[in-house]
C-alpha cells in the first residue's frame, strides 16, 4: 500500500539560509513522486517531479529534491530560503492502481514552512 | 490557455443538504479527479473521472458521487450533507490518466 510521510509538520528558517523539507513514501511499484507548495488562498502549484529519470529533480524557484530509492526518501531542498517561500508543501506519491489504471495519487500531510526576516 | 477553474468560490450549506461543485477542465484534458482538503490537512482523493467514466474512487461513501460532461468538465455532488464535510474541495485536470495534474483554486464549503 502507498504512504507518505513528511517528517516535520512545521519548519522555520531564515532568509537566506537553507531550507530542507523531508518526506519518505512506500509504495508497492515504481512511484512517480511530487512536490506541491500551497500558497494561503491559493490552488496546489507543482514544485518538480520525478517519473523514474534523473534522481536528482530540479524545480522552479531554485527547489530541487533527490529521489533515493535505498532510503525510500524524497527530501525537497533549498540552498537559500526568500521570504515568498512561506507557504504548506505536500510531498505526494502516484503510482497507476493496476486493476482500473487510474492515478492513485497520496498526499502528505503537508509542511508549513516560515520565513524569518 | 485557460487553467483549472472552479465554482463556486465559496459556499454555506447546512447538514442535511446537497451541494453541487463544479470544475472546468484545462484546454485538451481528458482526464478530472477530484479532491478534499480538510483544515490543516494534505488533499485525500475522492474519485477521478476519465473520458466521462469513474476511472477510480477513494475511501468516500456514496453521498460522494460525480459527473464528466462531453467536454470534460466535471461536477461533484455530495448528499447528506455533514459536519465533517466541511472542507476545500480540489479539482485537478490532467491530459490524460497518468499524466501531470494540474489543479484548481478550490471552492471552500462550510457546513453548518
Amino acid at each position: 500500500a502507498q504512504s507518505v510521510t513528511q517528517l516535520d509538520s512545521h519548519v522555520s528558517v531564515s532568509e537566506g539560509t537553507p531550507v530542507l523539507l523531508r518526506c519518505n513514501y512506500s509504495s508497492s511499484y515504481s512511484p512517480s513522486l511530487f512536490w506541491y507548495v500551497q500558497h494561503p488562498n491559493k490552488g496546489l502549484q507543482l514544485l518538480l517531479k520525478y517519473t523514474s529519470a534523473a534522481t536528482l529533480v530540479k524545480g522552479i524557484n531554485g527547489f530541487e529534491a533527490e529521489f533515493k530509492k535505498s532510503e525510500t526518501s524524497f527530501h525537497l531542498t533549498k540552498p537559500s530560503a526568500h521570504m515568498s517561500d512561506a507557504a504548506e508543501y505536500f510531498c505526494v506519491v502516484s503510482d497507476i492502481e493496476a486493476k482500473t489504471s487510474y492515478d492513485k495519487v497520496i498526499f502528505g500531510p503537508g509542511t508549513s514552512l516560515s520565513v524569518i526576516p | 490557455e485557460t487553467g483549472v477553474t472552479q465554482s463556486p468560490t465559496h459556499l454555506i450549506k447546512t447538514r442535511g443538504q446537497q451541494v453541487t461543485l463544479r470544475c472546468s477542465s484545462q484546454s485538451g484534458h481528458n482526464t478530472v479527479s477530484w479532491y478534499q482538503q480538510a483544515l490543516g490537512q494534505g488533499p485525500q482523493f475522492i474519485f477521478q473521472y476519465y473520458r466521462e467514466e469513474e476511472n477510480g474512487r477513494g475511501n468516500f461513501p456514496p453521498r460522494f458521487s460525480g459527473l464528466q460532461f462531453p467536454n470534460y468538465s466535471s461536477e461533484l455532488n455530495v448528499n447528506a450533507l455533514e459536519l465533517d464535510d466541511s472542507a476545500l474541495y480540489l479539482c485537478a485536470s490532467s491530459q490524460t490518466v497518468n499524466n501531470e495534474q494540474f489543479f484548481g483554486p478550490g471552492t471552500r464549503l462550510t457546513v453548518l
